[in-house]
């Protein structure tokens, strides 16, 4: 069925480390995979996203990976700071649909 | 300010008592849904709007009406509130449907007792 696997649910991280979130998607026609931050309070953000034709795209301390055949792509997150512990949703657009699929979520808690 | 507005931020109500949750954006975005968020299950499409007069269902629309009759507005409809129905709702607009970043308002926490 139509299903985004997010792992972990809950990562805690050292302030300055590296922080990985892996999402597996069911559709292999699917070609837009976005992430999104959720901070207390607010309604989700994108932060980054990725297409099918790209396999790696990085925003400043953000990067995506995308493995189509295995069907993974992954959030990197790097030198992590306070202000990234928020919960973090990965998502596949479904191709054979309109649907929109989220994963369950990830809360990302940075130490100090 | 480019944005997706939802009212009321915060509602108690009781079962069997219909109530409508606006949303509205000023983006002239195409795509429009509907969200409820609960612990441990994320975010759970209801409803989604590809146009005017043009919605279907998401993967949980059970109990839920939407319309669209104008682009900017997207109301979501409970006919008869049920206690399974507490939970956060987001309503969420994009310039298309197909590849563009998602808007998201900040949220209607629903309360049926």
């Amino acid at each position: 069925g139509e299903n985004v696997e997010q792992h972990p649910s809950t990562l805690s991280v050292q302030e300055g480390d590296s922080a990985v979130i892996k999402c597996t998607y069911s559709d292999s026609a699917s070609n837009y995979f976005p992430w999104y931050k959720q901070e207390l309070g607010k309604g989700p953000q994108l932060i980054i996203d990725i297409r099918s034709n790209v396999g790696e795209k990085k925003d400043q301390r953000i990067a995506v990976t995308l493995n189509k055949t295995a069907k993974h792509f992954s959030l990197h997150i790097t030198e992590t700071q306070p202000e990234d512990s928020a919960v973090y949703f990965c998502a596949e657009e479904m191709n054979r649909d309109d649907k929109i699929i989220f994963g369950k979520g990830t809360r990302l808690h940075i130490l100090p | 300010e480019a944005q997706v507005t939802q009212n009321p931020r915060y509602l108690i109500t009781v079962t069997g008592k219909k109530l409508t949750v606006t949303c509205s954006q000023n983006m002239n975005h195409e795509y429009m849904s509907w969200y409820r968020q609960d612990p441990g299950l994320g975010l759970r499409q209801i409803y989604y709007s590809m146009n005017v007069e043009v919605t279907d269902k998401g993967d949980v629309p059970e109990g839920y009406k939407v319309s669209r009759k104008e682009k900017r507005n997207f109301p979501l409809i409970l006919e008869s509130p049920s206690p399974n129905q507490t939970s956060l709702y987001f309503c969420a607009s994009s310039l298309f449907r197909r590849g563009t970043e998602a808007f998201f308002g900040q949220g209607t926490r629903l309360t049926v007792v």
